[in-house]
């Protein structure tokens, strides 16, 4: 079966780094997304890698190992809005988006 | 990126009635359309997706009889939500993707609560 795994919660401080880790395991890939959900809101698009390596914008990095079927989403200088779910999908062979059950962040001052 | 509309925002309905909910392409030319429903405190769970110039493709368990997806061309797709139920209430959220598959580009969902 396919398969999407990142943690449930994370808290960390105003100010800091938090990284939010994602395995998968999914028929084919074409490729994997990051999204920001704020309660009660759609998704928001924040990256895309399809290629092994670290993919830099703004305060967010993403990091993709093919081998390893890994992937972190990596946000620097934290600020209160950043608090949210964080949902990680990877594209299968068919195009489907396989979504995980997302990550809460707690941002605390 | 694109901007994908959805209407209503939200809609409040008696068991029994349908609702129609449309998610439109406001700037590009969607070919693959995607409907989401998220219950609180839950992930995306894909109903369907409709393809240009084909049926929609349900995921199982969604039944394609109570939920009717028409992608009635490339910028617009709606879904009803035939003979509502009160379990039925949930946050909907459609989304488009371009030809090229390295972004979904979402709408800001609709809130249905069925009475």
């Amino acid at each position: 079966g396919q398969n999407i795994d990142q943690p449930t919660e994370m808290t960390a401080t105003e100010g800091a780094i938090v990284q939010i880790n994602c395995t998968y395991q999914t028929s084919g890939f074409n490729g994997l997304f990051w999204y920001q959900q704020h309660a009660g809101e759609a998704p928001t698009f924040l990256s895309y890698n399809v290629l092994d390596g670290l993919e830099e914008k703004g305060r967010f990095s993403s990091f993709l190992s093919r081998s390893k079927g890994y992937s972190y989403l990596l946000l620097k200088e934290l600020q209160m809005k950043d608090s949210a779910s964080y949902l990680c999908a990877v594209l299968d062979s068919n195009y489907q988006l396989i979504w995980g059950a997302g990550t809460k962040l707690i941002i605390k001052p | 990126g694109a901007v994908v509309s959805q209407h209503p925002s939200w809609v409040i309905c008696k068991s029994g009635t349908s609702v129609k909910i449309e998610c439109r392409s406001l700037d590009f030319q969607a070919t693959t359309m995607f409907w989401y429903r998220q219950f609180p405190k839950q992930s995306l769970m894909l109903m369907a997706t409709s393809n240009e110039g084909s049926k929609a493709t349900y995921e199982q368990g969604v039944e394609k009889d109570k939920f009717l997806i028409n992608h009635a061309s490339l910028t617009l797709s709606t879904l009803t939500v035939t003979s509502a139920h009160p379990e039925d209430s949930s946050f909907y959220i459609c989304s488009l993707a371009p030809r090229d598959y390295n972004e979904q580009f979402f709408g800001p969902g609709t809130r249905l609560t069925v009475l």
